[in-house]
């Protein structure tokens, strides 16, 4: 069902960047991509979102190339508590096609 | 502004009975989704509701699952007869209904235990 692939898992070292990659080959121009993450067995978390800019929070910043073809998550100093499964969706808005679908996501182990 | 809240949190249930999961949204939130989440696994869509209108239940199984989001009230996943196979992490989400392309927010989730 999802329409990303990301790699299995990854790992990073505490106070690095962690960077995720995402590849969402077959975007179609009005679907966003989403960046959510799950730590432990919790509910998971919204980290951010974007159409074709870069966009930043205060979690994290979104680069999408230009051909939105692909993207990558930073996590500018990773911390032992950013250890999670990091999901990336691609989902259209409109008022009847709003869902949301998972792949596997990537497992960031972040070390000291 | 209180968060999406999943009641119960825990529930066990003896192999036969029903399961009742229940899902309050965020206020002001008229979109629903829920998720099955089995243990070491990813998070499987199961339905995407907003008020009284199921849009999408291409992951329901086709048997003893339900889903409802009346007008008033919370949102309800109902399993029937529940077997063991049914033991999972369900979680439930919601956005509102605009602007379309707002984020989804995510309960706690209910651990459903099936002895």
């Amino acid at each position: 069902d999802a329409k990303t692939t990301q790699p299995t898992s990854m790992d990073c070292a505490e106070g690095r960047a962690a960077n995720l990659p995402c590849n969402h080959s077959t975007i179609s121009g009005n679907e966003y991509v989403y960046w959510y993450r799950q730590i432990h067995s919790q509910g998971p978390q919204y980290i951010i979102h974007g159409l074709k800019n870069n966009e930043t929070n205060e979690m994290a910043s979104l680069i999408i190339t230009e051909d939105r073809k692909s993207s990558t998550l930073i996590l500018p100093h990773a911390t032992l508590r950013d250890t999670a499964v990091y999901y990336c969706i691609v989902r259209v808005a409109t008022d009847n096609n709003n869902d949301m679908r998972f792949g596997a996501g990537t497992r960031l182990t972040v070390k000291p | 502004n209180a968060g999406v809240m999943q009641n119960p949190r825990h529930l066990v249930r003896r192999r036969g009975q029903e399961a009742r999961l229940r899902c309050s949204p965020m206020k002001g939130h008229s979109h629903v989704y829920w998720y099955r989440q089995l243990p070491e696994e990813g998070l499987k869509f199961m339905v995407y509701l907003q008020k009284e209108n199921i849009i999408d239940e291409s992951g329901m199984p086709k048997e003893r699952f339900s889903a409802e989001f009346p007008k008033e009230g919370p949102s309800i996943l109902r399993i029937q007869q529940v077997v063991r196979g049914d033991s999972a992490a369900y979680f439930c989400a919601s956005s509102p209904q605009e602007p379309l392309n707002t984020e989804a927010f995510f309960g706690q989730g209910t651990r459903l235990t099936v002895v």
